[in-house]
């Protein structure tokens, strides 16, 4: 079945620097591929889409980059705020045109200021 | 425009009750899906409705079950409840189309319901 690899360890940065967080996957090749935010008690929030013919994906701090030749997906976060502080989830959808995302474990990022 | 709302936020039950959560999407979407998150387990897919019927399901047994109305508004039911079904219950909204277009695969999620099983 296929499996997706968060880094399930807290990542402390300072603010101000880049924060870049890794979901690997493997058994599977998506079309695309999802980051959501969660913070402590709330539902994820989607963050970015990627599609597997995109390398790189920009909005606003956020990029993500897309390597479906070595099934890894980057998430950088540019200029970190304290604000950024969450769990970050990578997500694929496993069914065409439906909405089954199989969901990383995520990465805990804890911006110190 | 409002955003997806559950009912109820909290719940406690004990082993063997049944309990039934409720999950309003976002005006004009037609999915609504269904995750468990757990500490261990973290997010696991549950199933998924369109116009009222279901499209997918995950791995979990037939005491979790689900429908949805014609209003798009979505139940999830689970029976004989097991100290494990404590979880943080998470419903999730999208436009539904069944096509791969970046706006119909965006999900939006409601806020939960924690459901503690004792």
């Amino acid at each position: 079945s296929q499996k997706i690899e968060q880094n399930s360890e807290a990542l402390n940065i300072q603010e101000g620097k880049t924060a870049t967080l890794t979901c690997n996957y493997t058994n599977y090749s998506p079309a695309y591929l999802q980051w959501y935010r969660q913070d402590p008690g709330r539902g994820p929030v989607f963050l970015l889409l990627i599609r597997e013919n995109e390398k790189e994906k920009r909005k606003e701090r956020l990029k993500v980059t897309f390597d479906t030749t070595l099934k890894q997906s980057l998430f950088h976060i540019t200029a970190s705020q304290p604000a950024d502080s969450a769990t970050y989830l990578c997500a694929l959808d496993i069914s065409t045109g439906r909405r089954a995302l199989t969901f990383g474990s995520g990465t805990r990022l804890q911006v110190q200021p | 425009k409002a955003g997806v709302t559950q009912t109820p936020r909290y719940l406690i039950k004990t082993r063997g009750q049944q309990v039934t959560l409720s999950c309003s999407p976002i005006s004009g979407h037609r999915s609504v899906s269904w995750y468990q998150q757990t500490p261990g387990q973290g997010l696991q897919f549950l199933f998924e409705y369109f116009s009222e019927t279901q499209r997918n399901k995950g791995n979990f047994p037939g005491r979790f079950s689900g429908r949805q109305f014609s209003n798009s508004r979505s139940e999830m039911n689970v029976s004989t409840l097991e100290l494990g079904d404590s979880a943080l219950y998470l419903c999730a909204s999208s436009g539904g189309l069944a096509v791969i277009s970046r706006s119909y695969n965006e999900q939006f999620f409601g806020p939960g319901t924690r459901l503690t099983v004792l």
